[in-house]
């Protein structure tokens, strides 16, 4: 079973709009929520975090929120930029790190 | 330059054939991950390890996967014997974990893609 969800396998933005990529949880146990990005042929790479004591946290173009009661979390890009384009995981966190599937993010001109 | 490192990047094995996948953790890192990346279930956890001790390996077939951790600086995941199902990217992560879960975030290696034909 899937703890944790990202339902949207790609997403495409124009250049300069905002990209908003979900993730969804069925484990009330996770306490800690973080964004990897993945280019082809590398590691995935730590983006952002948020615990969930708080509900939102920023960092720079990028701004997580977290909602408990729906156990929903959503990244936003602002503005968002071509060299955005990858894929995204969301993982969450109690002892260990699940990952949902990703969502590939395209940014075109 | 602190970075988790994987070995080999490349390997094309036959079916039948035993497959070895190494990673060296970052210095001073207490927990490893083994994750494998496929195209339905994204980053699959295989095992994990904390100082050196499995704490779960639930997410690998028992009969033809094995993990371990000789020594701090070494971690191995094995596959014997190898199927073309096993074709995927494996990725090793490396983290610190605290009593209170700062340093939360895993760093992950290069990844070894692996091809059984």
């Amino acid at each position: 079973d899937q703890q944790v969800k990202q339902n949207s396998p790609s997403l495409s933005v124009q250049e300069g709009r905002i990209s908003i990529l979900n993730c969804d949880y069925t484990n009330s146990m996770f306490d800690y929520f973080l964004w990897y990005k993945k280019y082809p042929a590398e590691g995935p790479t730590f983006l952002i975090s948020i615990s969930s004591i708080k509900d939102k946290n920023e960092d720079g173009r990028f701004t997580v929120f977290l909602n408990k009661s729906a156990k929903h979390l959503s990244l936003h890009i602002v503005p968002s930029q071509p060299g955005d384009s990858a894929v995204y995981f969301c993982a969450a966190k109690a002892d260990k790190l699940i990952f949902g599937t990703g969502t590939r993010l395209q940014v075109f001109p | 330059d602190a970075r988790v490192t994987q070995t080999p990047r490349h390997k094309v094995t036959e079916m039948g054939q035993e497959v070895t996948m190494r990673c060296q953790p970052i210095l001073g890192h207490n927990t490893v991950f083994w994750y494998r990346q496929t195209m339905m279930q994204g980053l699959e956890l295989l095992a994990y390890f904390r100082n050196r001790a499995p704490l779960d390996d639930s997410g690998m077939p028992k009969d033809r996967f094995s993990a371990e951790m000789p020594d701090a600086t070494l971690a191995t995941l094995k596959i014997q014997p190898s199927e073309p199902r096993d074709s995927a990217v494996y990725f090793c992560a490396s983290g610190l974990a605290g009593w209170d879960r700062v340093n939360t975030e895993a760093f992950f290696g290069q990844g070894t893609r692996l091809t059984v034909v």
